[in-house]
Order: C-alpha cells, then sequence, then structure tokens
C-alpha cells in the first residue's frame, strides 16, 4: 500500500488561503489521492479526490505534481469552520478490494 | 435520505463483557469498513467486507469480530479479548471504485 505524509499541525488566518501538503512517493499507476477531514468527534467528511489532474470542487481544490508524488490540498478562504483534521489518503484497489487507509492527518488551525 | 447510521453514540460496558455496535447503510454500498480511532491519533482499520458473506481482518483484528448477512449492516462485536477497548469507533461504506466513503458519526465505547 501506498504510503502518505503529512505535517502533523498548520495555522492559517482567517481569509487566507490554507494549503496542505500531502507527500505519497511510493503512490502507484492506478491509485488516486482523496482528502476527507474530522471534525472533533465526528465521521470524516469527503472533501475531494483526483488522480493526476488538478481537481477543483465548492470546497477546495487539489493539485497533484506531474510525478504523482505529492500533492496539496487548497481551502481558498478559509473559515474558522474549517479548523479541523485533513487526511491525505491513498485508495487502494485492486485485488485486496477496495481499501481506505489513513495516516496520521494534520491538524489545521484557522485563526482569527 | 441516504446514509449510514451508526448505534449508540455512547456506550458503557464493563470490563470482560462483549459489545456489539451496530451500522447500518441505506446507500446500496457494496463495501463496508470499521476503523478505531483513539485520542489525538488517526483511523485504523479494523475489518472490511467486500460483499454479503465475506471479510477480510485490517490492521488491528485481534479482539474483535464480524460479520455480514446482509448487504445494509456490518455489526462489529468487541469481545472481551480485545485488551484495551475503549476508543472512538467508526463506520464506513462505499459504492464503486473511485468514490468516496460515507462514514457514521461514530461510536464512542467505554469500558470500565
Amino acid at each position: 500500500d501506498a504510503k502518505t505524509t503529512q505535517p502533523p499541525s498548520m495555522d492559517c488566518a482567517e481569509g487566507r488561503a490554507a494549503n496542505l501538503p500531502c507527500n505519497h512517493s511510493t503512490i502507484s499507476g492506478n491509485e488516486y489521492v482523496y482528502w476527507y477531514r474530522q471534525i472533533h468527534s465526528q465521521g470524516p467528511q469527503y472533501i475531494i479526490h483526483g488522480l493526476k489532474n488538478n481537481e477543483t470542487n465548492e470546497m477546495a481544490s487539489l493539485i497533484i505534481t506531474e510525478d504523482r508524488k505529492s500533492s496539496t490540498l487548497i481551502l481558498p478562504h478559509a473559515t474558522l469552520r474549517d479548523t479541523a483534521v485533513y487526511y491525505c489518503i491513498v485508495r487502494v484497489i485492486g485485488e485486496a478490494g477496495n481499501m481506505l487507509t489513513f495516516g496520521g492527518g494534520t491538524r489545521l488551525m484557522v485563526k482569527p | 435520505d441516504g446514509g449510514i447510521t451508526q448505534s449508540p453514540k455512547y456506550l458503557f460496558r464493563k470490563e470482560g463483557q462483549n459489545v456489539t455496535l451496530s451500522c447500518e447503510q441505506n446507500l446500496n454500498h457494496d463495501a463496508m469498513y470499521w476503523y478505531r480511532q483513539d485520542p489525538g491519533q488517526g483511523l485504523r482499520l479494523i475489518y472490511y467486507s467486500q460483499i454479503v458473506n465475506d471479510f477480510q481482518k485490517g490492521d488491528i483484528a485481534e479482539g474483535y469480530s464480524v460479520s455480514r448477512e446482509k448487504k445494509e449492516s456490518f455489526p462489529l462485536t468487541v469481545t472481551s479479548a480485545q485488551k484495551n477497548p475503549t476508543a472512538f469507533y467508526l463506520c464506513a461504506s462505499t459504492g464503486g471504485f473511485y468514490t468516496e466513503a460515507f462514514f457514521g458519526q461514530g461510536t464512542r465505547l467505554t469500558v470500565v
């Protein structure tokens, strides 16, 4: 399974862009990158996913490097409600099935 | 509305007792998962099931058991063999490949 590495914590000023990095240097060609976030004591919430092209939705943008070894989740205008733990996941899909393996995540603190 | 429901939200049990956590989904998803989360930590996979009547161990299956008799239901039993069962338990489900996972709101189990 490809593993991900994220910084344990980051701060961001309210209204500014939050850029959360993720390293997945052992990712395979058919593995997608997914991002989730978890607000304290709740179930994780899906944000976005991508294979190799940059993706954007109403919540965030996902930038994946050309070699696919790293990615960045961008929250364009962070609010206090974006304070959460953000998980970068490489989705393993193959003979073992349809698995989701989480790492430690990045605790994002958005400050006024 | 479609979703995934875990019950109860809080559960207290005496040491040495088995306890079963419920997870039900009405999303018609084939795959279901159980995760454990300890304070300040990420999610660790306990068991997962790709189809009815089939399931596989995750990274920390010891002391846990599951069943998948119906597509909608994937209950988790925390047995007395689990050395440190107090934790936050999350259930998830996924549809086809390359789709996002949906999570329940979790069950916080406390063993005294």
